[in-house]
């Protein structure tokens, strides 16, 4: 079946430590995605990838980095420069620049302790 | 900057009622608008879409209505049922491919 993937479904880390969250897609889309979700807030965009090796900063991509080395993978990494990381973080991806809908992943709850 | 709002946060309404979520825009550069269906813990689904050439859109019980001049659209549930409790978000893409969310809308359907 195709659809976007994001593992683990809930992650744990201590402050002060990096971790990586995971994308796969296997719709042959170009577009990808990643959101953070806060209580009471919509979602806001933090990277987005419009091809393989490239991407772009969206509104709050400060303490976040994003690699694009494949088509069907845009994992996400927080840094410990991200001041407030426990968020619900979903991941979505995109057919091509033209007029089109975005599909989500399930998303990854993290939680700094 | 807000350039999708949803100033509604909650709306409760009667199951086999309407159910009417809003919508406004800033940006007139925008021409394509899409509703979202979210439960929490998961990620939103897509419920329907509307291009700027249209002023209505219809998929079932669902419909979207798009007020141009308004910079304003509204999704329509008709009739509700108490499986659309969820939140609602509308968005809209730039010309450079990045969506803007509105703050979503949560829908109670009282059985």
């Amino acid at each position: 079946d195709g659809g976007i993937t994001q593992s683990p479904k809930y992650l744990f880390r201590k402050e002060g430590q990096n971790v990586t969250l995971s994308c796969e897609q296997n719709l042959n889309h170009d577009a990808m995605y990643w959101y953070r979700q806060d209580p009471g807030q919509g979602l806001r965009l933090i990277y987005y990838s419009q091809i393989v090796n490239d991407f772009q900063k969206g509104d709050i991509a400060e303490g976040y980095s994003v690699s694009r080395e494949k088509k069907e993978s845009f994992p996400l990494t927080v840094t410990s420069a991200q001041k407030n990381p426990t968020a619900f973080y979903l991941c979505a991806s995109k057919v091509d620049r033209s007029t089109g809908t975005q599909y989500f992943g399930p998303g990854t709850r993290l939680t700094v302790l | 900057d807000q350039q999708v709002k949803q100033n509604s946060p909650s709306l409760s309404v009667q199951e086999g009622r309407i159910s009417i979520l809003n919508c406004d825009y800033t940006n007139s550069m925008f021409d394509y608008f899409l509703w979202y269906k979210k439960y929490p813990a998961e990620g939103p689904t897509f419920l329907i879409s509307i291009s700027s050439i249209k002023d209505k859109n219809e998929d079932g019980r669902f419909t979207v209505f798009l007020n141009k001049s308004a910079k304003h659209l509204s999704l329509h549930i008709v009739p509700s049922q108490p499986g659309d409790s969820a939140v609602y978000f509308c968005a809209a893409p730039n010309t450079g491919n990045q969506f803007y969310f509105g703050t979503g809308t949560s829908l109670t359907v009282i059985p």
